[in-house]
């Protein structure tokens, strides 16, 4: 298995543009996660879906962050206005149910800069 | 509610020389516990995992870590560092059951001189 995959990998935009960042979990996998990891605030969840239903999304920061999850294979993290502030790297993650817990698996996370 | 304690910022070692990291969680009953590592520019990539029974853990990359309920630790322990263990070590637990909702310690940085 390819692992989750995150596009783009880097992304710089200006304050104001619109920003999507894109994610495809490991097949098979029912969970999917957001993070945002910052110097300052460490690793933060974002928001988590479970069979494509967005569950939780209180660690979405405000009303310019939203994200979806249109089918088991694809979600997406849209950022619209983008502010400076929200200069992080973040990370689609996926869920495995192992015999007993489950296990968390990392994208290699987008680097987004707004200038 | 849960929480991890990772309470070194930073750490530096001597290649070839042992290294533990420590982890300290709260949690009303045990946890699932993990070990990630993060290498500059990369995910995380998950080390080792306790879910149950033997508390010692072996995990990739040559490292372990030691459950110890007494003290709500879960040390991450390598005998022997290599240049290439430089990076970043999430210590994480997991509740049980339910969505098992996971909480991320703030990360060990891990310098590794010759």
């Amino acid at each position: 298995d390819a692992g989750v995959i995150q596009s783009p990998r880097h992304e710089v935009t200006e304050m104001g543009q619109e920003v999507t960042l894109r994610c495809k979990p490991i097949s098979g996998h029912d969970y999917l996660f957001w993070y945002r990891q910052t110097m300052m605030r460490g690793l933060e969840l974002l928001i988590y879906f479970n069979n494509n239903v967005p569950i939780d999304d209180s660690g979405m920061p405000e009303d310019r962050f939203s994200a979806k999850m249109p089918n088991a294979s694809f979600s997406t993290l849209k950022i619209q206005p983008s502010e400076p502030r929200d200069s992080a790297v973040y990370f689609c993650a996926s869920r495995h149910r192992d015999f007993e817990g489950e296990t968390q698996y990392f994208g290699p996370g987008t680097r987004l800069l707004v200038l | 509610a849960q929480s991890v304690t990772q309470p070194d910022i930073h750490i530096t070692v001597s290649e070839g020389a042992s290294l533990e990291l420590r982890c300290n969680y709260s949690y009303g009953a045990t946890p699932y516990l993990f070990w990630y590592v993060q290498s500059p520019g990369q995910g995380l990539q998950l080390l080792l995992k306790y879910f149950s029974g033997d508390t010692l853990v072996q995990g990739i990359k040559g490292f372990e870590a030691e459950f110890k309920r007494s003290q709500s630790s879960f040390n991450l322990r390598k005998p022997s560092v290599h240049w290439s263990d430089a990076a970043e070590y999430f210590c994480a637990v997991a509740s049980r059951g339910g969505y098992q909702k996971v909480t991320f310690g703030t990360g060990t940085k891990l310098q590794v001189i010759p």
